[in-house]
């Protein structure tokens, strides 16, 4: 049972914005910046939001974050087929003294 | 080009040792931390801990603390995990990430190491 909770899974159609949050509470989120990553079908993780709001370098502007109190959120506009994944917030916890990650959300492009 | 190379599959009886490693290139491999992180099969994705290869100080996730051994060559700019006797439980693709000093987030990934332990 993770201290970050996600919504098990997310769909869209092409072209929509869709939503996934993150809920923790003033151990983690409330406290620190949140991470997003990506998981590909049968792919290791690539990171797509770090402290919260930043895109890395290549990672397209239609992918965004927020965070509000002890919820983060990552958006996703311009819904392609390649974004079919799995998506995870990470966020260090102090209570754990580790760094947690939520459960992951199965996003699925109809 | 930045990477992290890890070893090749495993398999592996209950009780056997087992080391597994992580290579980076293309980088100062001394200025970033090394994190593991399990993925179980079918799961999310657990932390394992992390490890400075400038001094090898270590920092462990409570869940794994005793049950593995991280640990860093910097001249090889490899890290590693070690399993002095693993279980069935121990099934998972390991991978090791790179974090910058200066963030929280792992910014590169590695491809990921599959252990098998089964009799």
């Amino acid at each position: 049972q993770s201290v970050l909770t996600q919504s098990p899974s997310a769909s869209g159609t092409p072209g929509q914005r869709v939503t996934i949050s993150c809920s923790g509470d003033y151990s983690n989120i409330g406290i620190g910046t949140v991470n997003w990553y990506q998981q590909l079908p049968g792919a290791a993780p690539k990171l797509l939001i770090y402290s919260t709001n930043q895109r890395p370098s290549g990672v397209p502007d239609r992918f965004s974050g927020s965070k509000s109190g002890t919820s983060a959120s990552l958006a996703i506009s311009g819904l392609q087929s390649d974004d079919e994944a799995d998506y995870y917030c990470a966020a260090w916890d102090d209570s754990l003294s580790a760094v947690a990650f939520g459960g992951g959300t199965k996003l699925t492009v109809l | 080009e930045v990477q992290l190379v890890q070893s090749g599959a495993e398999v592996k009886k209950p009780g056997d040792s087992l080391t597994i490693s992580c290579k980076g290139s293309g980088y100062s491999f001394s200025n970033y931390w090394i994190n593991w992180v399990r993925q179980m099969p079918g799961k999310g994705l657990e932390w394992m801990g992390k490890i400075d290869p400038s001094d090898s100080e270590t920092t462990y996730s409570p869940s794994f603390q005793g049950h593995v051994t991280l640990s860093a060559d910097k001249s090889l700019s490899t890290a590693y995990v070690l399993w002095s006797s693993v279980k069935a439980s121990d099934t998972a693709i390991y991978y090791c990430a790179r974090t910058p000093r200066y963030l929280t987030a792992f910014d590169i990934w590695g491809p990921g190491t599959m252990v098998t332990v089964s009799s």
